[in-house]
């Protein structure tokens, strides 16, 4: 089974710099795909990045970006720039095909690490 | 471009009592997924629905079900509620065909917030 590992329960970060969030995983998959998600209060999950396993290059949206060690089995996300409105909780999650007969997915998420932006 | 809705946002019932929940993808997404979101457990994959069939069930009891229409809108039912089904229940929809990976993610709906007293 698939695990995945944010380390840090909670960061804060102060307006305006950088942030890096943890992610390791655990697969014996070789194609898969990992995700960034973003909760707010109002509770909707917000995909913020993906990566897929066979790109070798850090999948970057605007400020938020990644580094993928696909060796390290290891997925972080960096934030520059931090604005108030990052403030959120972010779920790293893996995902792989399941194969039961026309292939079917689900979500591994990590516990989340709670990010405070502070102004 | 209408996003995932799901009804009702709070839900407050008894223990023994059974609920469902309605979840309606975004216009032509024909994948449904459930999750269920707890601060000790996490997120957890409850199922996956594709054209009104049930493509793969998280660990979760029997009293735990779904379905989906023809129009792809998805319900999920707990029957015989338990203290410890008080949660945030996510759905989410994508679009791939069959067996094709949605690389793009999934899109979430805000949940529905369940309390069972």
């Amino acid at each position: 089974a698939q695990t995945v590992t944010q380390s840090q329960p909670e960061m804060s970060v102060q307006e305006a710099e950088t942030v890096t969030l943890s992610c390791t995983y655990d697969t014996s998959e070789n194609n898969y795909y990992l995700f960034w998600y973003k909760q707010p209060p109002s509770r909707q999950m917000i995909l913020v990045i993906r990566q897929e396993a066979y790109k070798q290059q850090n999948a970057t949206e605007n400020r938020f970006s990644v580094n993928f060690q696909k060796a390290a089995k290891s997925f972080s996300l960096k934030i520059s720039d931090s604005q108030l409105g990052d403030t959120a909780m972010y779920f790293c999650a893996f995902m792989k095909p399941f194969y039961s007969g026309a292939g079917s997915y689900q979500l591994t998420f990590g516990k989340g690490t709670k990010l405070s932006v502070i102004p | 471009k209408a996003g995932v809705t799901q009804t009702p946002r709070y839900l407050i019932k008894t223990r023994g009592q059974q609920v469902t929940l309605s979840c309606s993808p975004i216009s032509g997404h024909r994948s449904v997924s459930w999750y269920q979101q707890t601060p000790g457990q996490g997120l957890q994959f409850l199922f996956e629905y594709f054209s009104e069939t049930q493509r793969n069930k998280g660990n979760f009891p029997g009293r735990f079900s779904g379905r989906q229409f023809s129009n792809s809108r998805s319900e999920m039912n707990v029957s015989t509620l338990e203290l410890g089904d008080s949660a945030l229940y996510l759905c989410a929809s994508s679009l791939k065909g069959r067996g094709r990976l949605p690389t793009y993610g999934y899109t979430f709906g805000s949940g529905t917030r369940l309390t069972v007293v």
